[in-house]
């Protein structure tokens, strides 16, 4: 069974604030992963880590950043959160071959 | 034109039967197959992985790779209700990202 955590599994927050998704790994994989995915759609890569103090953004756009101090954390933080942030975000982590996700966050921007 | 494409579905088979969910890939370069499941609200649980060509069994899944044709399947026996949920096909050129389908949604009937 794969060690990937999510904090929190949902979270309903009104317009403006500031939120931060926890994700953390405890199989000691260099590469993390975050993806968002609205209901019914695929997942889309909105960032991803290499290792400690390496982060990239993904094929799609967002306005949330990540960052990577510790090889089992990898938190994702939005500044001022809108409704258009609405959805679900997974986050991953791999090792040489397969990746294994974390049950995912809900977020709700009210 | 997408790197990977797989059928939205959604796929509706009666309990017992045998499933065939199947992707198709552009980039000759993928060697690294992976099939997850997913179930509403959840994270996506990894079930198959597959490195180049062949065939691999795990109970009633089967995972099959025809890199000549750039064709990834899975078969799924005796189908049950449990088996409900979403099918992504995943699949990388090197250990690094992960290419998604956008998955097949799958009812199972009693």
């Amino acid at each position: 069974e794969a060690d990937i955590y999510q904090t929190p599994r949902y979270l309903v927050i009104g317009t403006g604030k500031k939120i931060t998704l926890e994700c953390s790994q405890t199989m000691g994989h260099d590469k993390m992963y975050w993806y968002q995915q609205d209901p019914g759609m695929e997942l889309h890569l909105i960032h991803y880590s290499y290792g400690v103090n390496s982060t990239e953004k993904g094929d799609l756009s967002s306005e949330s950043t990540v960052s990577r101090i510790r090889t089992e954390h990898f938190p994702l933080t939005l500044e001022s959160a809108r409704p258009s942030h609405t959805s679900q975000y997974l986050c991953a982590s791999k090792g040489w071959t397969e990746a294994f996700f974390g049950q995912g966050t809900r977020l709700t921007v009210v | 034109q997408k790197e990977v494409e797989q059928d939205p579905g959604p796929l509706s088979v009666p309990e017992g039967a045998i499933v065939s969910l199947n992707c198709t890939y552009s980039n000759s370069a993928f060697q690294y197959f992976m099939w997850y499941r997913q179930y509403s609200r959840k994270g996506p649980e990894l079930l198959m992985y597959t490195y180049s060509s062949g065939n691999k069994e795990d109970g009633r899944f089967t995972a099959q790779v025809d890199k000549s044709s750039k064709y990834i399947s899975l078969f799924i026996r005796d189908s049950q209700p449990s088996d409900s949920a979403t099918y992504l096909c995943a699949m990388s050129a090197d250990t690094d990202k992960l290419i998604f389908g956008t998955g097949t949604r799958l009812q199972v009937f009693p």
